[in-house]
């Protein structure tokens, strides 16, 4: 079975700290993708990033960058200089390498940032 | 923007009745999901179709069903409702390549929030 976890349930910072939130997946498959979304109080689920297992390079786009440890099942998220319209819920989802799969999503992190 | 439309955008209702979630999926799309967003439940996987046709299914209740049209939009039915149907309901859309679709990205529409009382 397939399984995203997502320890923190709410971070709270200062507008312009650094930030980076935890995703930590299992999964029994090899190949596999894993998606960050932003979810903002108007409830949308904005897509950030998708990520194929089998390309463990780091992503920055911006202040976002991802950190993709296949070793330690870990796909972390961090927002540099944080501002307070980063102000969201954060999901962290897995899929399978098969067509039609659907996404497995964590419980998600809720990060407040304030001025 | 997705590109992935939903109406309405809110709903309220009462225990027992019926109601119809539609969902327009991005131009070029032949997949549909949808989920549901709960707040014991967290975001659920539903029911996926493909081309018209259903091609997976999730933690669907009987009560639930959905289907998707010639022109690809889809409607969610949910009937008899209960109190704990109450839940953002997402629909998504992903173009499925020649390969069978596996480098797609589901785009997410803004949801519709249904409270049953």
């Amino acid at each position: 079975a397939q399984k995203v976890t997502q320890a923190q349930t709410e971070i709270s910072v200062v507008e312009k700290e650094d930030v980076t939130l935890d995703c930590v997946y299992e999964t029994r498959d090899t190949t596999y993708y894993l998606f960050w979304y932003k979810q903002p109080p108007s409830g949308e689920l904005v897509f950030l990033i998708r990520r194929n297992s089998f390309d463990e390079q780091n992503e920055i786009s911006g202040r976002y960058s991802w950190n993709f440890q296949k070793s330690t099942s870990s796909f972390n998220f961090t927002i540099t200089a944080s501002q307070v319209v980063d102000s969201a819920v954060y999901f962290c989802a897995l899929r399978r390498n098969t067509g039609f799969q659907k996404l497995v999503f964590g419980t998600g992190t809720r990060l407040l940032v304030s001025p | 923007d997705s590109g992935v439309t939903q109406t309405p955008k809110h709903l309220i209702t009462a225990t027992g009745q019926r109601v119809t979630l539609r969902c327009s999926p991005r131009s070029g799309d032949l997949s549909v999901y949808w989920y549901q967003q709960s707040l014991d439940q967290g975001l659920q996987f539903l029911i996926q179709y493909y081309n018209g046709e259903e091609r997976a299914k999730g933690n669907i209740l009987e009560r639930f069903s959905a289907q998707q049209f010639p022109d690809l939009h889809s409607e969610l039915n949910l009937s008899s409702l209960e109190l704990g149907d109450s839940a953002l309901y997402f629909c998504a859309s992903s173009v499925i390549g020649a390969s069978g679709g596996t480098q797609e990205t589901q785009y997410f529409g803004p949801g519709t929030r249904l409270l049953v009382l």
